[in-house]
């Protein structure tokens, strides 16, 4: 799987935007684009993924640049709640297997502020 | 609700004294799996379960046992625990465990402390 690259740390605003960065230049063309939270020492949540078309559920966006080396996780209105780590994940679509596990990196503290 | 359960959530043990720490999940999954959580370390997979009776190794299984009986269920067993499996424990299923089965379902985790 391909290796992520996010900044350790974010302040934002309570009520304002979160945009989340996440760098993963070696992605192959069968690899998804996955994003986990973790709240403080709870079990990690899944919010969403995408391969190369940008994506939004009920919790965030997902913007995924064309050549697919980046992409951003944006929650439009961020509230106090927010406030966890943020794990970017790539993984191939279909495996299975030993393969399935979830390779989680240190991830971004995003810190909401009031 | 649809959940991942452990327990206990909390455990204070000694070296050498064997310890079960139990998953349950209420949604039909097929896949189950263990992670565990250190510091400066991220989550690494223990050991998962892809169907009942069919277990396999994780990334660091050494020192665990795992089970899968039933469906629901999937403990982990430390046989002889020892203080470097000090840690936070977190079980986790899925739909099924290939890629058509996206998201998948933590529990609330365990944290366990071998003095």
């Amino acid at each position: 799987d391909a290796k992520t690259t996010q900044p350790p740390s974010m302040d934002c605003a309570e009520g304002r935007a979160a945009n989340l960065p996440c760098n993963h230049s070696t992605i192959s063309g069968n690899e998804y684009v996955y994003w986990y939270r973790q709240i403080h020492s709870q079990g990690p949540q899944y919010i969403i993924h995408g391969l190369k078309n940008n994506e939004t559920n009920e919790m965030a966006s997902l913007i995924i640049t064309e050549d697919r080396k980046s992409s951003t996780l944006i929650l439009p209105h961020a509230t106090l709640r927010d406030t966890a780590v943020y794990y970017c994940i790539v993984r191939v679509a279909n495996s299975g297997g030993s393969n399935y596990k979830l390779t989680f990196g240190k991830g971004t503290l995003l810190t909401v502020n009031p | 609700e649809a959940q991942v359960t452990q327990n206990p959530r909390y455990l204070i043990t000694v070296t050498g004294k064997k310890l079960t720490v139990t998953c349950s999940q209420n949604m039909n999954h097929e896949y189950m799996s263990w992670y565990r959580q250190d510091p400066g370390l991220g989550l690494r997979q223990i050991y998962y379960s892809m169907n009942v009776e069919v277990t396999d190794k994780g990334d660091v299984p050494e020192g665990y046992k795992v089970s899968r009986k039933e469906k629901r269920n999937f403990p982990l067993i430390l046989e002889s625990p020892s203080p470097n499996q000090t840690s936070l424990y977190f079980c986790a299923s899925s739909l099924s465990g290939t890629g058509s089965s996206v998201e998948q379902y933590f529990g609330p985790g365990t944290r366990l402390t071998v003095t």
